[in-house]
């Protein structure tokens, strides 16, 4: 099976970067994706690593070790609109999922 | 291209009682999710289909749950009774042919169980 943990919370100022961690314990891991969704909304995709590595789009980068077991998703540029929750997701090589459970954004004036 | 559609938006029933879920992916995609997501969580597969068959209900209660997507394309999600731990959000998640990480959501079921 898979289980993630990530923070619960995590606020910052607007301009700010914010990194929110993921750590992870899974058999057949294939790959790190990361979800944001805001209040009453549904999760919208952001990253996905399956090498180890930096990926960058745009203000969102994703960042995955997999000899650790970690992974990270960082903001920069934070604006108020980046308040959500955050979740990672591992996935298997059968595309099964299984998320953490979630950190929620406060992005302060 | 069109998203993931899912209706009801909201439902609201009485314990015991049983209620449908549809959710109609986008055109082409093979790999079709549901997930339970209970207030303040994150979302837990119940089942994954490929095309109409089930790949992973592990985590699917069967004694009160049941899914099925008859033609490969759209697919529903019955509790049948529900009990007031059910109350949740019901999403619908797609993955296109091809694609390995990308899941997109639809806007999902409100459901509360009084």
């Amino acid at each position: 099976g898979q289980s993630l943990e990530q923070p619960s919370e995590v606020t910052a100022v607007e301009g700010a970067i914010v990194q929110i961690n993921c750590t992870y314990q899974t058999s057949g891991f294939y790959g790190l994706s990361w979800y944001q969704q805001h209040d009453g909304g549904a999760p919208t995709f952001l990253s996905y690593n399956a090498l180890d590595g930096l990926e960058e789009t745009g203000r969102f980068s994703s960042f995955l070790s997999r000899s650790d077991s970690y992974g990270y998703l960082l903001l920069q540029e934070l604006q108020m609109k980046d308040s959500a929750s955050y979740f990672c997701a591992g996935s298997t090589y059968g595309q099964n999922f299984v998320f953490g459970p979630g950190t929620r954004l406060s992005v302060l004036p | 291209e069109a998203g993931v559609a899912q209706s009801p938006r909201y439902k609201i029933i009485e314990k015991r009682q049983s209620v449908a879920f549809w959710c109609n992916p986008i055109s082409g995609h093979a790999t079709l999710y549901w997930y339970q997501q209970i207030l303040g969580q994150g979302p837990k597969l119940l089942i994954q289909f490929q095309n109409n068959g089930v790949v992973d209900d592990s985590q699917l209660p069967k004694d009160r749950f049941s899914a099925e997507r008859l033609k490969g394309v759209d697919s529903t999600l019955k509790i049948q009774p529900a009990k007031l731990e059910d109350s949740a959000v019901y999403l619908c998640a797609t993955i296109g042919v091809g694609s390995t990480d990308t899941q997109y959501f639809g806007p999902g079921t409100r459901l509360t169980v009084l």
